[in-house]
């Protein structure tokens, strides 16, 4: 079965400072999306960034930005400035192998300390 | 506002009762989805359904079944709950499949269902 591996279950980083959440995929579709959402304690899944996978350039959205390397399916997300509000799970996604539906990592819960 | 609309967000269940699990988007969207979520285990598919008039399994699909009643609409029954089934359920729809969509899944606001 297709995964989507987020290897750090818990963070935690000081506030204003940078944090950087790993993923990694596995999917075989050549052109497609990838995204990051984010899981507040409301519950509401938000959509953070997304990442075109046969464009170069990296994602930014404000202070959240990726790092994508298309050869070893990598898709970080980099968090700068970091706020309280940031706090929350956030979770990877990847197409499946069939192109058909997402695939989500298990998640990396994210403090943010004052 | 548009968006997808899930009902109800809470429900406690016994052990063998029946319900289901709401779900409508307005976004003329294609393919609506089910998935469970679990402490640990990130977001798991039940059921989709690509176009209206289709449904296909997900990962998880046993003790569940769907109905896509029309574009708008795409529901979950549980037919006898089980405690295994205690979970967050999320709906969610997208303009096209994964690998052709740009903009991902819109969600609904979740279901905490506790079955005792």
């Amino acid at each position: 079965a297709q995964t989507v591996t987020q290897s750090q279950p818990e963070m935690s980083v000081q506030e204003a400072e940078t944090v950087t959440l790993s993923c990694t995929y596995d999917t075989s579709e050549s052109n497609y999306y990838l995204f990051w959402y984010k899981q507040p304690p409301s519950r509401q899944m938000i959509l953070v960034i997304r990442q075109e996978a046969y464009k170069q350039q990296n994602a930014t959205e404000n202070r959240f930005s990726v790092n994508f390397q298309k050869a070893a399916k990598s898709f970080s997300l980099k968090i700068s400035d970091s706020q309280l509000g940031d706090t929350a799970m956030y979770f990877c996604a990847s197409p499946d192998n069939y192109g058909q539906n997402f695939v989500f990592g298990p998640g990396t819960r994210l403090s943010v300390l004052p | 506002n548009a968006g997808v609309t899930q009902t109800p967000k809470f429900q406690v269940l016994k052990t063998g009762q029946s319900m289901t699990l709401q779900c409508a988007q307005d976004m003329n969207h294609n393919s609506m989805y089910w998935y469970r979520q679990d402490p640990g285990m990130g977001l798991r598919l039940i059921y989709y359904s690509a176009s209206e008039g289709t449904t296909d399994k997900g990962e998880v699909p046993n003790g569940y079944n769907v109905s896509r009643l029309n574009k708008r609409e795409f529901s979950l029954r549980l037919e006898s709950a089980a405690p295994s089934q205690t979970s967050v359920y999320f709906c969610a729809s997208s303009e096209a499949r994964a690998g052709a969509s740009s903009y991902g899944y819109t969600f609904g606001s979740g279901t905490r269902l506790t079955v005792v």
